[in-house]
């Protein structure tokens, strides 16, 4: 079954370094996400991405973050300059609709700032 | 915010048991998902509700919805210790959020 692919698994940085995550999205699927979630929390929503644009965001997605989808296959999220409370589970997820189908999630990037 | 809120926090049974989570949310949705997440992996969607319908099966999942009560539950039969997991429950959101999770049910199934 296709899957939805996020590298590096665990990225370490030091506050004030620009980060990149990575995603491969599911190949068929129009609709691309970013969701985030610190330790014991919930899952937060960050952007979605629809036909190379940002569609939605949310006010946890400041300055500091980006999106942007460089070829046919990988999504990527920046943090500009990371701060301590950047550290999280950052999630790539993927649909084939928009509001109404169900995300297919990656299995998230570790991030540390320290 | 549309934003569903799991009830319990947790909760711990025996293998073979029962397990059932609810859902509230605020406003009027079209539909209502589920997922669930092994502990530091990516969510997994589990079922989708549509606001015309009441009930749906997967297996041994059984998901209720209660437009009128804006309320759903998720019925797992017969557990065992691989459901062990966290549950939440998700909504379109009205404004500018494709789907809002709530802050999950940690399910452990003692074997």
């Amino acid at each position: 079954e296709p899957e939805v692919t996020q590298t590096p698994s665990h990225q370490v940085t030091q506050m004030g370094q620009e980060v990149i995550l990575r995603c491969v999205p599911i190949s068929n699927h129009l609709y691309f996400y970013w969701y985030r979630q610190i330790l014991g929390q919930k899952v937060e929503f960050l952007v979605s991405f629809y036909n190379n644009e940002i569609s939605e965001k949310s006010e946890i997605f400041d300055d500091q973050f980006s999106v942007e989808r460089p070829d046919g296959s990988n999504f990527t999220l920046k943090i500009r300059s990371t701060k301590l409370e950047d550290s999280a589970m950052y999630f790539c997820a993927s649909s084939e609709g928009g509001r109404n189908s169900p995300l297919h999630f990656g299995n998230g990037t570790r991030l540390t700032v320290t | 915010s549309q934003q569903g809120e799991e009830d319990p926090q947790a909760l711990s049974i025996q293998e073979g048991e029962n397990a059932t989570m609810n859902c509230s949310y605020k406003t009027s949705i079209n539909n209502l998902q589920w997922y669930r997440q092994n502990s530091g992996r990516g969510l997994v969607h589990l079922i989708l509700i549509r606001s015309n319908e009441r009930e749906k099966h997967s297996g041994r999942l059984r998901v209720t919805l209660d437009t009128s009560k804006k309320s759903s539950s998720l019925l797992i039969t017969a557990s065992r210790a691989a459901d062990t997991a966290s549950y939440f429950c998700a909504t379109p959101d009205s404004g500018n959020t494709p789907l809002v999770f709530g802050k999950g049910t940690r399910l452990s199934v003692i074997a």
